[in-house]
């Protein structure tokens, strides 16, 4: 079936460093990809997408390209922020399958100041 | 902008207590789906409905049920609360896009305990 896996954590920067969360998938057909942040008490809120191959999704300075050939969706942000503290997930959307979404379990980044 | 509000936000329950939790979205979607978040395990899906009057089982379905009466609401309920479904519970909807491109949006999610 399709899955997400993405890298373990917690994983922790000093401010300023670059940011590089590896995230894979397993699809039939042609999936959307989501990466979605979610902030200590809150719940998870759409980081950003990208719906087809070489895609690629950005916001608040955060960027994944959809790489179709090593099915993967990797989340980048050259230099990252305490405030970027926060689990993040990478997710995919079954097309055609009520709109679901798997999500993988999530990476906890620590920014020290 | 009030999106989705889940209620309570809080709650602890003694085991073979019921109680059932509220998501309302006033987003006119037309999907709703119920996860719960457990260390490690990710986001899983319990239950899902694709529009009013409709729902169907995800992931993890088993001492849950739920009900979609009205298009903005979505209910989950526990019959017989087990300790097992301690967790934090989120409720989610979106838009029927038939393609799988919109994302889901979440409230802030309910911290149920059963001692």
């Amino acid at each position: 079936g399709n899955s997400v896996t993405q890298m373990e954590g917690p994983v922790t920067l000093s401010e300023e460093a670059f940011l590089t969360i590896n995230c894979t998938y397993t699809a039939t057909g042609y999936p959307s990809l989501f990466w979605y942040v979610q902030y200590p008490g809150e719940g998870l809120q759409l980081l950003l997408k990208a719906t087809k191959a070489d895609d690629k999704g950005s916001n608040k300075g955060f960027e994944a390209t959809y790489r179709k050939e090593t099915t993967s969706f990797h989340l980048e942000k050259g230099s990252v922020q305490v405030s970027d503290s926060a689990v993040y997930f990478c997710a995919l959307s079954d097309r055609g399958r009520d709109d679901k979404i798997i999500f993988g379990k999530g990476t906890r980044l620590h920014i020290l100041p | 902008n009030a999106g989705v509000t889940q209620t309570p936000k809080f709650r602890v329950l003694k085991t073979g207590q019921s109680m059932t939790l509220l998501c309302a979205q006033d987003m006119n979607h037309e999907y709703m789906y119920w996860y719960r978040q457990d260390p490690g395990m990710g986001l899983r899906l319990i239950h899902y409905s694709v529009g009013e009057g409709t729902t169907a089982k995800g992931e993890v379905p088993d001492g849950y049920n739920v009900s979609r009466l009205k298009k903005q609401n979505f209910l989950l309920g526990l019959e017989s609360a087990a300790p097992s479904q301690t967790s934090v519970y989120f409720c989610a909807s979106s838009y029927s896009s038939g393609v799988g491109n919109q994302p889901q949006h979440f409230g802030d999610g309910t911290r149920l305990s059963i001692l």
